[in-house]
């Protein structure tokens, strides 16, 4: 069975510091893994994604990785800001399906 | 702002009423999704569209009914919803069905079941 587990499910850090969030998956055979940013009452945005062949993706301040022999990514945020707070979600694509699969997010709260 | 555009933001009804969420995408994009989200969980698929067909039915209960009337709409036909089905609605669109394709989500629509 396809799944996607993300850690820690919640985070709270001070402003200016950074963090690094985990996703860990089983689909197989991958075809590329997301990661995505949503606000509060808003809609996911993609912040990067990856394929098979790419270890690093930036985008801004957050940093995805991938080691698809693991099969582990993680995002990590530098010099958090008060509006980073919001859900991280991580959604892997592939398992013969073009159906993608959810993690269920890690919930990040920057405390001035 | 979002590419996609959904509408309303929000919705308050009764079990009894009739209504419909849009959505609505000028990408170009040939795939569109209807996904629901309840309090912390992540999206939950619904239904696919491809190319104007419904392609995939999540074992949908047939309260909820969708319609693409054309490539750049998505609809979602409601009626005699029950209090558990209030949630968070998500469409998206991607260019194609393609597991490359990055999906594209609306803001969503908030809706109240009474």
């Amino acid at each position: 069975k396809n799944q996607v587990e993300q850690s820690p499910q919640s985070l709270i850090i001070l402003e200016g510091k950074n963090c690094t969030l985990q996703c860990n998956y089983t689909v197989s055979p991958f075809s590329n893994l997301r990661w995505y940013k949503q606000d509060t009452g808003r809609g996911p945005v993609s912040l990067t994604i990856m394929t098979f062949s790419e270890n690093t993706k930036s985008n801004g301040r957050y940093t995805a990785t991938l080691d698809a022999d693991t099969k582990q990514s993680s995002l990590h945020i530098t010099a958090s800001q008060l509006s980073d707070s919001a859900s991280y979600i991580c959604v892997v694509s592939g398992g013969g399906s073009y159906i993608p699969t959810f993690g269920r997010g890690t919930s990040l709260i920057v405390h001035p | 702002d979002t590419e996609v555009t959904q509408t309303p933001k929000h919705l308050v009804m009764g079990m009894t009423n009739k209504k419909s969420l849009k959505c609505e995408q000028h990408m170009g994009h040939r795939a569109m999704y209807w996904y629901k989200q309840k309090a912390k969980k992540p999206p939950e698929l619904m239904f696919v569209y491809s190319y104007e067909k419904l392609s995939i039915n999540e074992s949908v209960p047939s309260r909820f009914s969708p319609e693409c009337p054309n490539s750049s709409l998505l609809n979602l036909h409601l009626h005699a919803l029950q209090p558990e089905d209030s949630a968070l609605y998500l469409c998206a669109s991607s260019q194609g069905t393609d597991s490359n394709q990055p999906q594209h989500f609306g803001d969503g629509t908030r809706l109240s079941i009474l």
